[in-house]
Parts: C-alpha cells; structure tokens; sequence
C-alpha cells in the first residue's frame, strides 16, 4: 500500500535552514506529482508547494516563496523540501502529500494519501 | 487566491443526530472541491472530491452537495467516531491550493 514517511523535523533557530525529506512506497513514485502541506500548532491546513511529477514545474504558496526550494529524486523515491530564512511562523507539523491522480493529471490536486508529518520549530 | 469559508466553527451535536457543514468559496470553484476529516494527532483523511464523489472506504452516511460558490458536507447519523474537525479544500484555481479554516464536530 501507498505509504509515506517524513523525516527531518527539528527544533531550529530563526534565520537557520532545514531539510525535510519523504520516503515514498507501494506506488510508482515518478509518475505522481507531489506535495507540502502544512500545520501550525492548533491551527488549519496551508498547503506549501507542489513539484510535477518529472519535476518540470513548481509551485509556492506566497509565504514560503523565495525561501523554500521542493526537489525529488525519483531514482530514490523520494521528496524534499529546502527551507531557508527560517521564522516563527513556519512552526508547523509538515506533510508530504501524493497528488489524487499521476503524471499530466496534475488538475485533481486533492489528497487521499498523507504521511504522518514532521514537527518543524523555529524558535531561539 | 481562492478564499474558502467554512461555517459553523463548532458545531455540537448529539450521536445518531445529523449534521450539516457549510464551506463557502469568494469565487467558482466548479465542482472542484474536496473534504477532510481530521482526528487529533492524525494526518487529515480525504471524504469527498468532486464535491459529490465519496473516497475509497468512506461510510454512506457521509456525503458531499454543492457546485460553484456553496457546497455542503452532511453526516447523516453521527457515529462517535465521526467527532473531529472537517476541513474543504478547493483545486479548481491554484495555485495557491486552498483550505477552509474548518469545522470542530462536537458532542452535545
């Protein structure tokens, strides 16, 4: 079965960068375009950014444009997500999404498989 | 950006009740449009998309209405189970892919 696992969640200072990765199985990982979405302690659902499944295109959401770089490496089936300028507002639990359906059909961006996320802290 | 509202933030109902959850688009989304139950400490699990079309394993008693701007989430009889926060998501206009703040489901 589909399955999804963060790692790379810490607690960082702001300013600071951090890698968070995610180890994807059960599915032919090259062929599905990908997601961040994240969670602010005790808050809703934000998505981040997506990477096509041949890592053609990209995408941001305004708050971490500039300062967040998502790559893949479809050799290892795995997700990626750079994130420099650290702040406090980037506190949040990160997860790795797959998008509903693969390859050009990048327009059903919903979500039926999620990791259980990392914890990311910015704070001094 | 597509902003979507959700109404009620809490909504307290009884087990066995039935219950209605709003999620409000500022502009078209078509039939775009997905939901999200999410328990504490868990990942969020997809319901809906298409705003009709229930995912795989869902329950019948959950099911998805609306087109364009209003769409509804209804939970035909609440099982204990069912008490978490629900969320609509719209992927007609992105990006930036869009959520709703949510819906707390409560115990009266």
């Amino acid at each position: 079965q589909v399955q999804l696992v963060e790692s790379g969640g810490a607690v960082v200072q702001p300013g600071r960068s951090l890698r968070l990765s995610c180890a994807a199985s059960g599915f032919t990982f090259s062929n599905y375009g990908m997601h961040w979405v994240r969670q602010a302690p005790g808050k809703g659902l934000e998505w981040v950014a997506i990477i096509f499944y041949d890592g053609s295109n990209k995408y941001y959401a305004d708050s971490v444009k500039g300062r967040f770089t998502i790559s893949r490496d479809n050799t290892k089936n795995t997700l990626y997500l750079e994130m420099g300028s650290l702040r406090a507002e980037d506190t949040a639990i990160y997860y790795c999404v797959r998008n509903f359906l693969g390859q050009g059909r990048i327009a059903a961006a919903y979500f039926a498989h999620w990791g259980p996320g990392t914890l990311v802290t910015v704070s001094s | 950006e597509v902003v979507m509202t959700q109404s009620p933030v809490t909504l307290s109902v009884s087990p066995g009740e039935r219950a209605t959850l709003s999620c409000r688009a500022s502009q078209s989304v078509s039939h775009n449009l997905a939901w999200y139950q999410q328990k504490h400490g868990q990942a969020p699990r997809l319901l809906i998309y298409g705003a009709s079309t229930r995912a795989t394993g869902i329950p019948a008693r959950f099911s998805g209405s609306g087109s364009g701007t209003e769409f509804t989430l209804t939970i035909s009889s609440l099982q204990s189970e069912d008490f978490a926060v629900y969320y609509c998501q719209q992927y007609d206009n992105w990006p930036p892919l869009t959520f709703g703040a949510g819906t707390k489901v409560e115990i009266k």
